[in-house]
């Protein structure tokens, strides 16, 4: 595509809920990162894919947290029991290879837990 | 662990002014990359320059250029000839050395204002 695309722009969740928030990135990038950006915060990094394969994933906060990638391709991010403090808007970004190649991102997905 | 900081959490300049945000940083790494980028309401994170620490020149791209001060470990973003589309939020990152992980680290961001 175009750009790294994120679906969906916005979503509200009760307590409790699980969610899961789509990456597609750019066609032919390897290198895929989700980041946390709460109010008035920059951008926290969670996990790094390339390929298919995690090769960073020390920013999960916690085992709530899980993201998979099977294709190599488009990516997603999976919240289960959702608490109030992981509302946020949820970046992802994408990049040739990783290693000094520039990132591109997403316009994000707003999440609200209610 | 690597930091970064932005001291300014707001900023406001006049249109075709020049302004320049500053950033400082904390890691052990002789070999790094910095950035700035811009962030408008619409949420994208657009990248607006970045710096090799192992060059010596700063860099610059149109109206847009650093001051790296690598014993510092200052790394400040000077935008001349202010546009009223240069309003957003400006985050200021580090990123490891090639071959480790490949995490940006923001600062808490400064947002600037450009009056007409």
């Amino acid at each position: 595509g175009a750009g790294v695309s994120q679906t969906p722009s916005n979503k509200v969740t009760e307590k409790g809920k699980y969610v899961e928030l789509r990456c597609d990135p750019i066609s032919g990038h390897t290198a895929l990162y989700w980041y946390r950006q709460s109010l008035g915060q920059g951008p926290e990094f969670l996990i790094y894919f390339q390929g298919t394969g995690a090769a960073d994933d020390s920013g999960l906060p916690n085992d709530r947290f899980f993201a998979v990638r099977p294709e190599g391709s488009v990516s997603t991010l999976k919240i289960q029991r959702t608490e109030r403090g992981d509302s946020a808007v949820y970046l992802c970004a994408s990049s040739l290879q990783g290693s000094g190649t520039e990132a591109f991102f997403g316009q994000g997905t707003r999440l609200t837990v209610v | 662990a690597q930091t970064v900081t932005q001291s300014q959490p707001e900023m406001s300049v006049q249109e075709a002014e020049t302004v320049t945000l500053s950033c400082t940083y904390d890691t052990s790494e002789s070999d790094y990359y910095l950035f700035w980028y811009k962030q408008p309401p619409s949420r994208q994170m657009i990248l607006v320059i970045r710096q090799e620490a192992y060059k010596q020149q700063n860099a610059t791209e149109n109206r847009f250029s650093v001051n790296f001060q690598k014993a510092a470990k200052s790394f400040s973003l000077k935008i001349s000839d202010s546009q009223l589309g240069d309003a957003a939020m400006y985050f200021c990152a580090y990123r490891t050395p090639q071959g480790g992980s490949e995490k940006l680290v923001f600062g808490k961001g400064t947002k600037l204002t450009v009056n007409p």
